[in-house]
């Protein structure tokens, strides 16, 4: 158990909706990262947050958009969903003394119908 | 624009002979190097990692090698066990900036 918790564990949603997952780091830690793989694909940074701020972005779609609540949980909202928006959506934590390591949670398996 | 690429999907190895996983990266700027190990319906996690100013960091079973002009690192796994059986992710990242991850390379390790 990496310390990070992720909800819902599967979403099945249809095109065209509105989703929200949402991720709780790893108590001290204030670095939260979203990922994203799809099938046959490596993990593909979308976005970091540090402390409430944006810290980095990655490949993140317009449609996609995240933030860091004053309490470090997180939320990833993805709107206009498409078939191809299908996939597992990891949320990775990092603290001061870890910050060459994240420790991620057991991801969120989303499917667009 | 991959930056760091795991060339090969898959690994079959006997259980007690080595398992040698190889990962290939572009930009010389990276400073940090990892490897993270999944399980099914599991988030991965970190196993091992090794810093640009060094060339191997060992840690029991498993010994990282990065070669920086060939810009290429490797994991080593002696002896392979069957609960080894996993995805390697490798990884890489330079200060400030964000992680790259490659494809990950299946590996099994055969009783």
């Amino acid at each position: 158990d990496s310390g990070v918790t992720q909800t819902p564990k599967h979403l099945i949603t249809a095109t065209g909706q509105r989703v929200t997952l949402r991720c709780s780091p790893r108590s001290g830690d204030l670095s939260v990262y979203w990922y994203q793989q799809s099938l046959d694909q490596g993990l593909q940074f979308l976005i970091q947050y540090y402390n409430g701020e944006e810290r980095a972005k990655g490949n993140i779609l317009e449609r996609f958009s995240a933030q860091q609540f004053p309490d470090l949980h997180s939320e990833l909202n993805l709107s206009s969903l498409e078939l191809g928006d299908s996939a597992l959506y990891f949320c990775a934590s990092s603290g001061p003394t870890s910050y060459n390591e994240q420790f991620f949670g057991p991801g969120t398996r989303l499917t667009v119908l | 624009d991959q930056q760091v690429k795991q060339n090969s999907p898959s690994l079959s190895v006997q259980e007690g002979r080595i398992s040698i996983l190889n990962c290939d990266y572009t930009n010389s700027m990276f400073d940090y190097f990892l490897w993270y190990k999944k399980y099914p319906a599991e988030g991965p996690t970190f196993l091992i990692s090794i810093s640009s100013i060094k060339d191997k960091n060992e840690d029991g079973r498993f010994t990282v090698f990065l070669n920086k002009s060939a810009k290429h690192l490797s994991l080593h796994i002696v002896p392979s066990q069957p609960g080894d059986s996993a995805v390697y992710f490798c990884a890489a990242y330079h200060t400030g900036n964000q992680f790259y991850f490659g494809t990950g390379t299946s590996l099994t390790v055969i009783p």
